[in-house]
């Protein structure tokens, strides 16, 4: 059974910084891999998607990596801003039933 | 992008009522439907995938005949929290697939409240 682990549960830093998130999966057979941002009360907005084959995905700040072999994907926030201020989830799914295995999220919180 | 709305987004309701959530995909179809609940600070559970002319499947632990999910287009889904209780009280939110290699997208979620 997949399970997705992210650490740490909550981050706090001042604005301007660049900031890494983990995402830690025990399964490496994994279709693709997806970050997510919540925010309080809201549904989620998707971020990144990197298919198994790839090993990382850009869009503007935004980073993600891949590493399958060690189970590990992490989230690069570049120049943090207060709008920042969400919980990231990422996202494990299983090719055969499209499932979608969740993190226990990491909640950032970026400091004026 | 492909969007997904759900409705209500916050619903109040009695003890022993029955409340039902719809979630539509706008721009795409969505043959298959994922249910979720989340409780406060903690992440998402899948309840239920969602098949379109199927029965839906559920996930371990989830009672069927209390959350009743019906996906009569390729477009609608619905779960429906018969008989609610105050431990019924959650976060419920919709997904579905996107077109290959998209990824998934989600709803805005229902806040459902138990008195």
């Amino acid at each position: 059974k997949q399970e997705v682990t992210q650490i740490p549960a909550a981050l706090s830093v001042p604005e301007g910084e660049n900031l890494v998130l983990n995402c830690s999966f025990t399964d490496s057979a994994i279709y693709n891999l997806q970050w997510f941002r919540q925010d309080p009360g809201k549904g989620l907005t998707s971020l990144l998607l990197i298919q198994s084959s790839q090993r990382e995905q850009t869009s503007g700040r935004l980073n993600a990596s891949l590493d399958k072999s060690s189970g590990r994907s992490t989230l690069y926030i570049a120049a943090s801003q207060p709008g920042d201020s969400a919980t990231y989830l990422c996202a494990a799914s299983e090719g055969g039933n499209e499932k979608l295995t969740f993190g226990t999220g990491t909640r950032l919180t970026i400091i004026p | 992008g492909a969007v997904v709305s759900q409705h209500p987004s916050r619903v109040i309701c009695k003890s022993g009522t029955s409340v039902k959530i719809e979630c539509r995909s706008l721009d795409f179809q969505a043959t298959t439907m994922f249910w979720y609940r989340q409780f406060p600070k903690q992440s998402l559970m899948l309840m239920a995938t969602s098949n379109e002319g199927s029965k839906a499947t559920y996930e371990q632990g989830v009672e069927k005949d209390k959350f009743l999910i019906n996906h009569a287009s390729l477009t609608l889904s619905t779960l429906t929290v018969t008989s609610a209780h105050p431990e019924d009280s959650s976060f419920y939110i919709c997904s579905a697939r996107v077109p290959p290699g998209e990824g998934y997208t989600f709803g805005s979620g229902t806040r459902l409240t138990v008195v």
